[in-house]
């Protein structure tokens, strides 16, 4: 089955520094890769995503990059805030017939000091 | 429109006992995946359900089993608890089976004692 790995597991940075995170996935059929935010205490959040005939995403201050052939795809966070604080996780979509099911990583607490 | 819901937020359980949790859909949602995440890791798949039936399943014994409702809404029944079964149990819907976009509701904490 899909095996998810994330790098690095903690990362701290400094306000307006930008953060990278970057997860690498075994099965080549995944398609899908979306990242989620989780603040303590809180419910996964969707941040952003990206489809494997796509090479790039940007959505404001959040960018994802995706290497089909090196199976890797990458969170780049512009600008950090303090809000940006949280645990992010990368997975990948295996679809089994109909059913789209999430490989997570095993996710990044992010700590952007103030 | 109405995001997913959870219910009970907490729970505690003896182990050797049954859970079950509830999960309300995203209006408009048919489809509801379960998912598992224990303490400091991402969550793990249980299994989907799409208009009433199981459309997949993850590594996980038979002791977790599930239902979806007309309303698309939906159970997770865990049988004989195990001190390993305590973390945060998580649903999520889509639109159909056959869109990937997931989105959570905020998760039942299990302790099981």
């Amino acid at each position: 089955g899909e095996n998810v790995e994330q790098h690095p597991s903690t990362l701290s940075v400094q306000e307006g520094d930008s953060a990278v995170i970057k997860c690498t996935y075994s099965d080549s059929a995944s398609n899908y890769f979306p990242w989620y935010k989780q603040e303590l205490g809180k419910r996964p959040q969707l941040i952003i995503d990206i489809r494997s005939n796509v090479g790039e995403k940007k959505d404001q201050r959040i960018a994802v990059t995706l290497n089909k052939t090196a199976k890797h795809f990458s969170l780049h966070i512009t600008e950090t805030q303090p809000e940006d604080s949280a645990v992010y996780f990368c997975a990948a979509s295996s679809s089994g017939g109909s059913n789209y099911k999430l490989t997570f990583g095993k996710g990044t607490l992010l700590t952007v000091n103030p | 429109e109405t995001g997913v819901t959870q219910s009970p937020t907490h729970l505690i359980k003896t182990r050797g006992q049954q859970v079950t949790l509830r999960c309300s859909s995203q209006s408009g949602h048919n489809t509801v995946s379960w998912y598992q995440q224990a303490l400091g890791q991402g969550p793990q798949f249980i299994f989907q359900y799409y208009r009433e039936e199981e459309n997949g399943r993850g590594n996980f014994p038979p002791r977790f089993s599930g239902l979806q409702f007309p309303n698309y809404s939906s159970e997770l029944n865990v049988n004989a608890l195990e001190l390993d079964d305590s973390a945060l149990y998580l649903c999520a819907s889509s639109p159909d089976s056959s869109t990937d976009t997931q989105y959570f509701g905020p998760g039942t904490r299990l302790t099981v004692l």
